[in-house]
C-alpha cells in the first residue's frame, strides 16, 4: 500500500515539449506539496496545495502549472520544456494541524531528463 | 526567511564507528521543528529523527540521536554503530510551527561508510 505515488518515475523527452506528472496519496492528508531536487541534490519547494487550493507558489516559471483535482491528487504539467528542467520531482502530504506528527511524505520521485 | 545550512558536503565513516553531521540554521521564530532526511541511492526520501524547538530534551531514534542547541541555532546528527545502510544523502530540514507549511532543506552532506 503505496502511501504517495507518483507517476512516471523516469520520464525522458526532448526540449520543447509538454509533459505531465502525477502524484497521488492515500493518506487521507489535505496538503500536498511538489518539490525540485536539482543536479546538486538541492530540494527546494515549488508548490503547496491545501484542499485543492493553491497556498503556496514559490518563484517558478509559468511554464509549471499545477493542478489538483482533488484532495488526493496534485498533479504537475509542465509546458515548452527546457533543458534546466531537468531534475528530480518529489510529491509529498501532510495533514493541517498543530504539532511536528504532520509529517511530510513523500513521494518516490520522477526523474525527468530534457535532452 | 529562514534558511538551513549544512557545511559538509562529504563525511565518511568507518563502519561500526561514530558520526556527527552538522546542521545550522538561521530563523526569527521561536516555534519550529527540525528534520534529518535519509536519501539513499533508491532516492527515497526517509525520515531519520525529528526535533521540536520548544523540547529541550534531545531526540534519539535507535542508532540515532541529535545535539539540538536552541540558542546557538545548531541541529547535529549523531549515528552510532555506522553501519553499511546508512550511507546516503543526509539532509536537515526546518519547518515553521504555524500553518502547515513546507521544509526548507539544507544543501545535504553525502555519507559514505566503509567496511
Amino acid at each position: 500500500d503505496t502511501a504517495v505515488s507518483q507517476t512516471p518515475k523516469y520520464l525522458v523527452t526532448q526540449m520543447g515539449n509538454d509533459k505531465s506528472i502525477k502524484c497521488e496519496q492515500n493518506l487521507g492528508h489535505d496538503t500536498m506539496y511538489w518539490y525540485k531536487q536539482d543536479s546538486k541534490k538541492f530540494l527546494k519547494i515549488m508548490f503547496s496545495y491545501n484542499n485543492k487550493e493553491l497556498i503556496i507558489n514559490e518563484t517558478v516559471p509559468n511554464r509549471f502549472s499545477p493542478k489538483s483535482p482533488d484532495k488526493a491528487h496534485l498533479n504537475l504539467h509542465i509546458n515548452s520544456l527546457e533543458l534546466g528542467d531537468s531534475a528530480v520531482y518529489f510529491c509529498a502530504s501532510s495533514q493541517v494541524g498543530w504539532g511536528p506528527h504532520n509529517e511530510q511524505f513523500f513521494g518516490p520521485g520522477t526523474r525527468l531528463t530534457v535532452l | 526567511a529562514q534558511t538551513v545550512t549544512q557545511s559538509q558536503p562529504e563525511m565518511s565513516v568507518q563502519e561500526a564507528e561514530t558520526v556527527t553531521l552538522s546542521c545550522t540554521y538561521d530563523t526569527s521564530e521561536s516555534d519550529y521543528y527540525l528534520f534529518w532526511y535519509k536519501q539513499p541511492p533508491s532516492r527515497q526520501m526517509i525520515l531519520v529523527i525529528r526535533q521540536e524547538a520548544y523540547k529541550q530534551q534531545n531526540a534519539t531514534e535507535n542508532r540515532f540521536s541529535v545535539n539540538f542547541q536552541k540558542a546557538a541555532k545548531s541541529f547535529s546528527l549523531k549515528i552510532s554503530d555506522s553501519q553499511l545502510g546508512d550511507a546516503a544523502m543526509y539532509f536537515c530540514a526546518y519547518r515553521s510551527a504555524t500553518g502547515n507549511t513546507p521544509l526548507v532543506f539544507g544543501k545535504g552532506t553525502r555519507l559514505s561508510v566503509i567496511a
